[in-house]
């Protein structure tokens, strides 16, 4: 089936460390986005890639990182300047309704600072 | 720049009655408005959007928001809740930019009382 796939599920981290969640998309979508999500705050725009080799920062990149290599691939890296990463990650990708794009959402990564 | 507005937290509701699920959005133009549901521990799922047309838009499973243009409002809605209709929703506004990224509500909590 077509969809979006999020690894790791879970995962906890030790302060300092870097952590690359995946995000692997077989939707042949152009765009693909990064969000966070926080209680009480809804989603925040980290990153978004409109196509390969290209991403632009959204609302929050700071202590971020992506790279675009493949058009299916946009891995997000948290890194240890990231001062509060504990949260909630979802990958998006974007594709074409009615003349409209609607947002194609993985289902997350939860990633724990220890 | 745009922005929605979700001014529930929480909505509870008897199962059976009808349910609505506020929100209101700042744009400077036209707007084309979206409708997110999350269930626990998953990404969001579209709902349904308004680009043009019926100010009544019918979206999955048996929901539907009403635009409102002088109210700036686009209320979710549905005649009759389900138990399993409990969930968070999310209201989202797509950016005006040229991106095509959403600005997300902070997301209201609906459960559904048996």
């Amino acid at each position: 089936d077509g969809g979006i796939t999020q690894s790791p599920k879970y995962l906890f981290r030790k302060e300092g460390q870097n952590v690359t969640l995946s995000c692997e998309q077989n939707l042949n979508h152009d765009a693909m986005y990064w969000y966070r999500q926080d209680p009480g705050q809804g989603l925040r725009l980290i990153y978004y890639s409109q196509i390969v080799n290209d991403f632009q920062k959204g609302d929050i990149a700071e202590g971020y990182s992506v790279s675009r290599e493949k058009k299916e691939s946009f891995p997000l890296t948290v890194t240890s300047a990231q001062k509060n990463p504990t949260a909630f990650y979802l990958c998006a990708s974007t594709g074409r309704v009615s003349g409209a794009n609607v947002l194609t959402f993985g289902a997350g990564s939860r990633l724990t600072v220890l | 720049a745009q922005s929605v507005a979700q001014p529930e937290d929480q909505v509870n509701v008897a199962e059976g009655n009808p349910l609505t699920v506020k929100c209101t959005y700042s744009v400077s133009g036209n707007p084309y408005l979206f409708w997110y549901v999350q269930y626990p521990n998953r990404g969001l799922q579209f709902l349904l959007k308004y680009i043009t047309g019926d100010n009544l838009v019918k979206g999955s499973y048996g929901f539907e928001a009403e635009f409102n243009k002088s109210q700036t409002s686009f209320h979710l809605k549905k005649p009759s809740a389900l138990v399993s209709d409990s969930a968070l929703y999310f209201c989202a506004v797509r950016d005006q930019t040229g991106a095509n990224n959403l600005f997300f509500g902070t997301g209201t909590r609906l459960t559904v009382i048996p």
